[in-house]
């Protein structure tokens, strides 16, 4: 089946530091990637969605400056938390969904964010 | 917020039970997916339903969907304790939309 490699899958800095987390589609295009962030013990939320080649489209309360988003070819996205802060700490999780539309999204492991 | 809602939202059974979770959502949809995510992990795809089929079994799993009440079922029979997870249903409208999960309903299931 499809596979979605997210990495890395656990990240420990200090304070002030910019993290960057990788999402790739191993085995199909992606044309769409959407990165979560989920909280302990909660669902996930969406955070953006992105589509290859164009700017990434943000959900209300998420901040762009923040959290960047590049979806620079079908196979990669890359979601970079700058100056991250202990607030940043969450798990973000990313997916990927192929040029069927009706197709289920892909999802990877997932990555542990905590901030010292 | 356009998220569903999932019951119950904990659940703890005895190995060899059934155990079923609702779900309900707001909008119209393409199609509705259920994930298992076992503590700290990413999501596991279990099932995918269209929105023009009524029932999928996939296992020991069993989805219903009734897109006039807007809400969803997943029953798993005879559960196991590797069954211990959460589950999250997800509703996507396809295409670019986004796809949204419910809250989850965490299950135990007691060897």
């Amino acid at each position: 089946g499809a596979v979605v490699s997210q990495h890395p899958s656990w990240v420990i800095c200090k304070s002030g530091t910019s993290v960057k987390i990788e999402c790739r589609s191993l085995d199909f295009q992606a044309t769409t990637m959407f990165w979560y962030r989920q909280f302990p013990k909660q669902s996930l939320m969406l955070m953006a969605t992105s589509n290859e080649g164009s700017k990434a489209t943000y959900e209300q309360g998420v901040e762009k400056d923040k959290f960047l988003i590049n979806h620079a070819s079908l196979t990669l996205s890359t979601l970079t938390v700058t100056s991250a802060h202990p607030e940043d700490s969450s798990f973000y999780i990313c997916s990927a969904r192929g040029q069927i539309s009706n197709q289920p999204q892909h999802f990877g492991d997932g990555t542990r964010l905590s901030i010292l | 917020s356009q998220q569903g809602e999932e019951d119950p939202q904990a659940l703890s059974i005895q190995e060899g039970e059934n155990a079923t979770m609702n779900c309900s959502y707001k909008t119209s949809i393409n199609n509705l997916q259920w994930y298992r995510q076992n503590s700290g992990r990413g999501l596991v795809h279990l099932i995918l339903i269209r929105s023009n089929e009524r029932e999928k079994h996939s296992g020991r799993l069993r989805v219903t969907l009734d897109t006039s009440k807007k809400s969803s079922s997943l029953l798993i029979t005879a559960s196991r304790a590797a069954d211990t997870a959460s589950y999250f249903c997800a509703t996507d409208a396809g295409g670019y939309q986004k796809v949204t999960f419910g809250t989850g309903t965490k299950l135990q299931v007691i060897p």
